[in-house]
């Protein structure tokens, strides 16, 4: 059975830092793309980076670009999002999500997601 | 401001047919391929459509896709109290380089 389960979210000052942690199981980790999204409270689904399989080509969101870094270990079979210079517009819960097909916009399996609130 | 837009909402009575549409632009929808997910309040997001028009297994043929130009649109046939629940699309904008959702549409069964 496929599982993605994320850890890592909690309570964090703006300007403060956060690592964030996808556990995968049940499939070839490295043989797939992982995509993560975000959804703030109340609010819509936003995409946040993207990683391939081999780590070779990353992508991420005009409003995290610069502060976050997505990373795999693909013999630990995790993904990883450091977050860094945190602000209250980062408040959400975060998604890891398998990409399929060959593109990038296809997630098959999510997470359960992790909550991160950033607040003083 | 989602840079593909959909209806907030839309309804319709259990049995029926509803559309969502989800409107881009060349740079979006235009040159790339749209998914649609599903999300149920309290749950993570479900793929419904990936491809423009591709079911996953699993997923009812009640739910269709279909892509013309830069708009895309989801159609939900025999509608269910199960269908409740918020709608997203997806694609890849080659200008921002990257993934955008629109601002997502609640189904509601009357």
């Amino acid at each position: 059975e496929v599982q993605l389960v994320e850890s890592g979210g909690g309570l964090v000052k703006p300007g403060g830092s956060l690592r964030l942690s996808c556990a995968a199981s049940g499939f070839t980790f490295g043989d797939y793309s992982i995509n993560w999204v975000r959804q703030a409270p109340g609010k819509g689904l936003e995409w946040v980076a993207s990683i391939s399989s081999s780590s070779s080509h990353r992508y991420y969101a005009a409003s995290v670009r610069g502060r976050f870094t997505i990373s795999r270990d693909n013999v630990k079979n995790s993904l990883f999002l450091q977050m860094n210079s945190l602000r209250a517009e980062d408040t959400a819960t975060y998604y890891c999500a398998r990409v399929f097909g060959g593109t990038v916009t296809n997630s098959d399996f999510w997470g359960q997601g992790t909550l991160v609130t950033v607040s003083s | 401001q989602s840079v593909l837009t959909q209806p907030p909402s839309v309804s319709a009575a259990s049995g029926q047919k509803v559309t969502i549409s989800c409107s881009g632009s060349r740079s979006n929808i235009g040159d790339n391929y749209v998914s649609w997910y599903q999300q149920i309040p309290g749950t993570s997001p479900k793929v419904l459509i990936y491809d423009n028009n591709k079911r996953p297994s699993g997923i009812p043929d009640r739910f269709s896709g279909s892509k013309s130009g830069t708009s895309a649109t989801l159609g939900i046939t025999g509608l269910q109290t199960g269908d409740e629940a918020d709608y997203y699309c997806a694609t890849w904008d080659a200008s921002l380089n990257g993934v955008v959702f629109g601002g997502g549409t609640k189904l509601t069964v009357l």
